[in-house]
């Protein structure tokens, strides 16, 4: 089945230190999104890209820093700069078409201990 | 700059029926989606609506309105499990970027 794949699920990162979030999608698409939502908000986009080896920052993008190797995969680092990570943190990706629809990981949960 | 209104809470009754209203201002636009969003749980797309006109998808329909830069999602004979927030969204051309409301939070009392 295709879709995206966002891990792990749940996070936990010690202040000071660097994490990163998984995103792996299967569906062929070429704009892959990182989100971050806190609790009771919309979301917030912090780096988008279009096509590999290229991407762009968002509205949020201080503290944070991504790649794009390859189509199928969009990593999010949170560095040690992001003040206030603890978050809700999700992947999307859409079709080079009008982006009509965006399909989402499941998420995860970062919370700094 | 761009920018999409929506209430940010609405409460209805189960079994009846509730309009989400969204508002854009964008500069360019492509059409108007909308997505549910459960607590705890990713978006997860409802309908996207490019012309004008009203779509419909069995309980949920969403209307679309170019000249007046509106548009709303029509839920009806709602259901405890409809309780969610409802997000709407602007997609444009040139840089692929969707362009997010801030969410209706939609409440359903028995």
């Amino acid at each position: 089945d295709g879709g995206i794949t966002q891990s792990p699920k749940y996070l936990f990162r010690k202040e000071g230190q660097n994490v990163t979030l998984s995103c792996e999608q299967n569906l062929n698409h070429d704009a892959m999104y990182w989100y971050r939502q806190d609790p009771g908000q919309g979301l917030r986009l912090i780096y988008y890209s279009q096509i590999v080896n290229d991407f762009q920052k968002g509205d949020i993008a201080e503290g944070y820093s991504v790649s794009r190797e390859k189509k199928e995969s969009f990593p999010l680092t949170v560095t040690s700069a992001q003040k206030n990570p603890t978050a809700f943190y999700l992947c999307a990706s859409t079709d080079w078409d009008r982006n009509t629809e965006a399909f989402f990981g499941q998420g995860t949960r970062l919370t700094v201990v | 700059g761009q920018s999409l209104e929506q209430p940010s809470e609405v409460t209805a009754v189960e079994g009846a029926i509730v309009q989400i209203n969204c508002t854009y201002q964008t500069s360019g636009f492509y059409g108007l989606s909308w997505y549910q969003q459960h607590d705890g749980g990713a978006p997860t797309f409802l309908s996207y609506n490019a012309l004008d006109g009203l779509e419909e998808t069995g309980r949920f329909s969403s209307f679309l309105s170019r000249s007046d830069s509106y548009g709303y999602l029509l839920l009806q004979e709602l259901q405890m499990k409809d309780s969610a927030s409802y997000f709407c969204a602007v997609s444009g051309p040139g840089n692929y970027q969707l362009i997010w409301g801030a969410g209706t939070k939609l409440i359903i009392k028995p």
